[in-house]
């Protein structure tokens, strides 16, 4: 159990285009979701945080209209970089989890999405 | 400022023996204690958690927790190569249950054959 897809796992694109990507939890309704960013040999990095049905909440420094989310229903958020440029580039990672009933604040990752800006 | 803090290593071990990780986090208030496994190009896999002071195993892996001290351990016996990977460890943070968590920078485990 606890499963969360993400899509697409590899995304090359030009400087200046729009990337979406997905987080689907599978087996369970998130009612939260996260998205992180990871640079190599460095740590996550918590972008947002998204609850269904909700704006989401933006970490210090995260410039809220180039990373739009949308967490539209319990098991989908998304993740859109808009105008994408090589500083862009990085391994996106959401993350879900259930707050309902008193659950511990447990994560189940995504795969992560590989973003190549050229 | 909410803190947590991990030995960056490389931690390396013989196969075979017993690693030991360690985490402190500067939050009193911290209810729920995460660890997880990363292995290279890919993400987070979550490995256990605890909630409670004491001792919890799962397999090879004992994950412990000391809140007086603030400090929070994962052991892993009989250390395979496959072991070989970056752990994370994560709190939540108080108060409230917004599903947040901390996570420190991890410690990269070396399991030499």
């Amino acid at each position: 159990g606890a499963v969360v897809s993400q899509h697409p796992s590899w995304v090359i694109c030009k400087s200046g285009t729009s990337v979406k990507i997905e987080c689907r939890s599978l087996d369970f309704q998130a009612t939260t979701m996260f998205w992180y960013r990871q640079f190599p040999k460095q740590s996550l990095m918590l972008m947002a945080t998204s609850n269904e049905g909700s704006k989401a909440t933006y970490e210090q420094g995260v410039e809220k209209d180039k990373f739009l989310i949308n967490h539209a229903s319990l098991t989908l958020s998304t993740l859109t970089v808009t105008s994408a440029h090589p500083e862009d580039s990085s391994f996106y990672i959401c993350s879900a989890t259930n707050l309902r009933q008193g659950a511990r604040e447990t994560q189940y990752f995504g795969p992560g999405t590989r973003l190549l800006v050229l | 400022q909410k803190e947590v803090e991990q030995n960056s290593g490389p931690l390396s071990v013989p196969e075979g023996a017993i690693a030991s990780l360690n985490c402190t986090y500067s939050d009193r208030g911290s209810q729920s204690f995460f660890w997880y496994r990363q292995y290279s190009g890919k993400s987070p896999e979550l490995i256990m958690f605890i909630y409670s002071n004491g001792d919890k195993e799962d397999g090879r892996f004992t994950a412990q927790l000391n809140k007086a001290s603030q400090y929070v351990s994962l052991l892993i016996r009989d250390s395979q190569p496959s072991d070989s990977a970056t752990y994370l460890c994560a709190v939540n943070i108080p108060p409230g249950n917004t599903g947040k968590l901390i996570f420190g920078q991890g410690t990269t485990l070396q399991v030499k054959p």
